[in-house]
């Protein structure tokens, strides 16, 4: 295993541009999470994928983010119009899939640190 | 909505000491409960799952126990050393709240040597 991997790892943009990270899960997991946390707070939820099925989002998903997950590998999350607010630490898991007496265990990626200025 | 609480946000101890970590949650329909470790400017690792039927979990130096009845779960860190100086975070995955953990807002540790 080689862990779940994010790129890039910092980003600093300008308010109004858009941006995109990447996430990379473990192999062989199907299940896939984006949360964001900011300073000394613990992560919240965004989103989350079953293979290429975006089946969960959370309300603080506005509409200038977008998340997908084409080929149920890889995934992206995009943010349009970048906000001073939406400066965060943008974190991304993946846990196999779910079968009754295993573990639910998530595995966290680096993080992407975004700063919008 | 469930919400989960960490108390204290900060904790100081020297080493050697024996560390007691609380996580308060106010919905006991969890699935299951999680804790975690987070080292500055990093991504979390996971310590310990306890699933909703187990009591306690157990790790090397660390333990985790769950009362689901009065909603609260507690990580002990034996002989606590310098390492384990980290935010310590519990998040709760709840039956009816599809796969997302909701987190608490983390301890904050220091062990001194």
């Amino acid at each position: 295993d080689t862990g779940v991997s994010q790129d890039p790892r910092h980003k600093i943009t300008k308010r109004g541009q858009n941006v995109t990270f990447r996430c990379d899960p473990i192999s062989e997991h199907n299940r896939l999470y984006w949360y964001r946390q900011t300073l000394g707070q613990g992560p919240e939820f965004l989103t989350y994928f079953q293979n290429e099925a975006q089946l969960e989002k959370s309300r603080l998903l506005s509409d200038r983010f977008s998340a997908e997950r084409p080929k149920g590998s890889f995934s992206t999350l995009e943010i349009q119009r970048t906000e001073q607010g939406d400066s965060a630490m943008y974190l991304c898991a993946s846990s196999p899939p779910e079968v009754a007496g295993t573990t639910d265990t998530q595995y966290f990626g680096p993080g992407t640190r975004l700063t919008v200025l | 909505k469930q919400e989960v609480t960490q108390i204290p946000a900060a904790l100081s101890v020297p080493e050697g000491e024996n560390l007691v970590l609380n996580c308060s949650f106010t919905d006991s329909a969890i699935y299951n409960l999680q804790w975690f470790r987070q080292d500055p400017g990093k991504g979390l690792t996971s310590l310990l799952l306890i699933q909703s039927s187990q009591r306690e979990q157990t790790s090397g130096r660390l333990n985790a126990s769950l009362d689901k009845s009065s909603g609260r779960s507690t990580l002990y860190i034996a002989a606590s050393q310098p390492g384990d100086s980290a935010t310590y975070l519990c998040a709760v995955r709840l039956w009816a709240a599809g796969n997302k953990l909701t987190f608490g807002g983390g301890t904050r540790v220091l062990v001194k040597p």
